[in-house]
Formats: structure tokens, C-alpha cells, sequence
């Protein structure tokens, strides 16, 4: 069975672009939840999809960022225009089932912006 | 708010030796408690988790942690540490009841370092 998958595994972008992040998650999870780690501080959350519908935004830091999950398939994270402190690791993870079920997480996206 | 306190942000220890790394939750309910390990390069690994019943929880790859709920911990144990061991450890907590999504929030998190 594959895991949760992310691409691109680093991205390094100026200030003012835009930045597009993927997760895949594994087959047959509806529950897709994204994750950021900004350096020297803990994990995240920012956002959960079950299927395609967004369940929960509160993490979300402001409006530059936009989540889409088209399909209730693979999930895309946008950045724009990117600013300095949206550099970070950025995770997804999936599950079967919300609640207190395992959530599988996916090795991460490097944002660096300069 | 809830909050997850890790003690330590990094812990040495000698092969062989016990390792402890201390997790404090907030919230006067009980919340479901976590332990995730990543490696280099990798993504979170569950390692164990508490949601009700036993309150001394075993794990994979020999670790185990108990909850307490007079001190609100949650502390990782391993009675032997391996230099496979030798990652980073995050203690995270998720709420119960219908208002849970299964977000999680994170510990600071806890670099562990195996010496020969």
C-alpha cells in the first residue's frame, strides 16, 4: 500500500510568488489534514478535508493560503504571494476515520522563502 | 486552549540506557494522547497512542508510555535505547467528544541522541 505522498519535497521561491503544494493521500482515506512547521517551533495544524468538503480551517494563517481538494482525491495547498515567515516544512497526513484514529503522514514539504 | 509541553528539546543518552522523554497535557478532560517518531528524512510515525482503558500503553519498537491523569502526563519510555532509536519524538493530543476532528496539537518536540 503507498503512503501519503508530497510533492515537491523542497521548494525554494522569492518573496511575492506563488507556490503550489501537493498531498497525496492514501487510497481510501477521506480525511486529509495539513500540517506547518516553522523552524524552532512545534507542528501546525491548519486545515482537515473530509472528502472534499473543508471541515475545519482554523489554522489557516491568513487568506494567501488556499486549500482545494477537488474530487476528495489529492489535496493542493497554495501560497500566494509567499512572505518570509511562510517558510517552513509542510505536512499532510491522512486517515480512514476522524477522531482518535491513526493519521499516516507523508515526509513533508520544504518551503524556503527568500 | 490545549497545549502539549515536551520537557527537553533534546535528550542524550548512552546505548543501552532507559530512555524517558516527558510529555504534559493541559486540559483538565482527558484528551486522546499520541506519541510520533520521525526519522530523517521521513514522515511521522505513529508509535502509540491513548484513548481509553489500559493506561500503560505498548508501542512498536519496544516503547511504551503511561498516562497519568493526576499529573496529566503522558511520558515515552524505552528501557533499553538503540542507536536506531535516535530521531525526533513528538508527544501531541487530540480532543474527545463529538467536537473532534482528530486535529492534532503538537508537543515542541524532542530530539533524541543515542551515544555508543
Amino acid at each position: 500500500e503507498a503512503g501519503v505522498t508530497q510533492f515537491p519535497s523542497h521548494s525554494v521561491i522569492e518573496k511575492g510568488q506563488t507556490v503550489t503544494l501537493r498531498c497525496d493521500p492514501i487510497s481510501g482515506h477521506d480525511n486529509l489534514y495539513w500540517y506547518r512547521r516553522v523552524m524552532g517551533k512545534e507542528i501546525k495544524f491548519l486545515l482537515h478535508f473530509v472528502k472534499e468538503s473543508k471541515q475545519d480551517e482554523s489554522g489557516m494563517p491568513n487568506n494567501r493560503f488556499l486549500a482545494e481538494r477537488t474530487g476528495g482525491t489529492y489535496s493542493t495547498l497554495k501560497v500566494q504571494p509567499a512572505e518570509l515567515e511562510d517558510s517552513g516544512v509542510y505536512f499532510c497526513a491522512s486517515s480512514q476515520k476522524a477522531g482518535a484514529y491513526e493519521q499516516y503522514f507523508g515526509p513533508g514539504t520544504r518551503l524556503t522563502v527568500t | 486552549a490545549q497545549s502539549v509541553t515536551q520537557l527537553g528539546s533534546h535528550v542524550s543518552v548512552s546505548e543501552g540506557a532507559l530512555v524517558l522523554l516527558r510529555c504534559n497535557y493541559s486540559s483538565s478532560v482527558p484528551p486522546y494522547l499520541f506519541w510520533y517518531v520521525q526519522y530523517p528524512n521521513q514522515g511521522l510515525q505513529l508509535l502509540l497512542k491513548y484513548t481509553s482503558a489500559a493506561t500503560l500503553v505498548k508501542g512498536i519498537n519496544g516503547f511504551e508510555a503511561e498516562f497519568k491523569k493526576s499529573e496529566t502526563s503522558f511520558h515515552l519510555t524505552k528501557p533499553s535505547a538503540h542507536m536506531s532509536d535516535a530521531a525526533e519524538y513528538f508527544c501531541a493530543v487530540s480532543d474527545r467528544g463529538s467536537s473532534n476532528t482528530g486535529k492534532l496539537i503538537f508537543g515542541q518536540g524532542t530530539t533524541l541522541q543515542v551515544k555508543p
